[in-house]
Parts: structure tokens; sequence; C-alpha cells
């Protein structure tokens, strides 16, 4: 079946410093989401990527949606501890609306 | 718009024991869907439900998990007996027309632990 993993599991890094989280998919998907989980939170929903290649920015977030739309990755510049909490991302099963998330990626930052 | 609402908050059972979650998603959301996210996995999904008819309980393990939704609102999800593996934090999400474009909208979550 369609799976999703993403790279790395877990990362620490300073504050200031920069993080990359990668996802990549088995299957071709028509879009990718990613969402963040807070400590003891629940996964909100941050963004969606439709078109291959696609590119879009939320402040000091960068999201790339790969030109065989396969894989997906999130870059933040210049962490902060606000930042901390696991990023995942989610792209939806061949012809439906049902979403397979990915492995997720735990982000510590220390200050 | 008040947000997805889950109770309990926790939930502490024994083995062979059974439990029961509920779900109220946000106003006007038609479909709403139970997740299982196991300790340091991603959400994994139950059940989907639109209206008060389910779309998809593929992943439903139907010997044990159980889940209603009553006049296409409220939802409650019941397993009986609970087994150790089941521990998990169970979320529900809700959606206006699907997680397309807008994604899904989390509750809080109902933290399951089975001893």
């Amino acid at each position: 079946g369609q799976q999703v993993m993403q790279i790395p599991q877990y990362q620490h890094v300073q504050e200031g410093e920069d993080f990359t989280t990668y996802c990549n998919s088995s299957t071709t998907l028509s879009n990718i989401q990613w969402y963040k989980q807070r400590p003891g939170g629940h996964p909100v929903f941050l963004i969606q990527l439709v078109k291959s290649g696609e590119v879009k920015k939320q402040k000091r977030l960068t999201f790339q949606f790969g030109e065989a739309k396969k894989n997906s990755s999130l870059h933040i510049t210049a962490t902060q501890t606000t930042d901390v909490g696991t990023y995942f991302c989610a792209g939806p099963t061949s012809g439906t609306y049902k979403y397979i998330f990915g492995t997720g990626t735990r982000l510590k930052v220390l200050a | 718009e008040a947000g997805v609402a889950q109770s309990p908050r926790y939930k502490i059972i024994e083995k062979r024991q059974s439990v029961a979650f509920w779900c109220n998603p946000i106003s006007g959301h038609a479909t709403l869907y139970w997740y299982q996210q196991i300790l340091g996995q991603g959400p994994k999904l139950l059940i989907q439900f639109q209206n008060n008819g389910v779309v998809d309980d593929s992943q439903l393990p139907k010997d044990r998990f159980s889940a209603e939704r009553l006049k296409g609102v409220d939802s409650t999800l019941k397993i009986q007996p609970a087994k150790l593996e089941d521990s998990a934090v169970y979320l529900c999400a809700s959606s206006r027309d699907g997680p397309n474009n807008y994604g899904y909208t989390f509750g809080s979550g109902t933290r399951l632990t089975v001893v």
C-alpha cells in the first residue's frame, strides 16, 4: 500500500539555526498537506501544495512540492523555541480524499 | 467558530474493559473522522462519516471497535474489549467538504491508556 516516509525522525537544533524535513511518498500525489503538532497537542493544518514544483512561504517557513509530485520539504529559517513540535506531511491515496500521514519529524529547539 | 470538541481528555482502563469516546464536530461540517495516533507515529484513519453514513471504515478493527454518528452531528467511538495495543490518542476531526484545500480540523483528542 501507499507509504509516506519522513526524514529525519528527530532533529535537535540550536535556536537560530535552520531546519529542514523531507517527505517522500511511494506514489505520485495530487497534493500534499503539512501539519504541526505541538507536544501534547493535536495536529494543526499549515498548508496545502498542489502544483508540481510549487513553493509557498509562511513567514520563516518554506514549503516545496517536488517536480514529480512524490516528495516535499519544509524548511524553517532561524528556528525559534515556538517551532518545537512534530511536523507531519500527509498525502491522499490515489483517487480519494483519504489522507495518509507521514511518520513525522520531531523538532527540538535548544535555547 | 467553536472547534471540534472531544471528551474525555484522558482515560485509563484495564485490558478487556470497554471504553467510549465522544466527539462534537464544528457546526456545519458534514464529514467526521476518527483517527488513532500511537505514540511516535502519524495519525491513522479509523473511520470516516459523511453526515450519518459511513464512507470508509476499512482500517477499523471491527471485532472490537465500533462507531456511530447519530443524526449526522455527534459521534461516539467504542472499544470493547480493549487490548494493550489500543493505547493511543484518539483524534476526531471534521471538515466541511473533505480535507482537500483546508485540511483536517482536529479536536484535542482522548489519550487512552490500557493497563
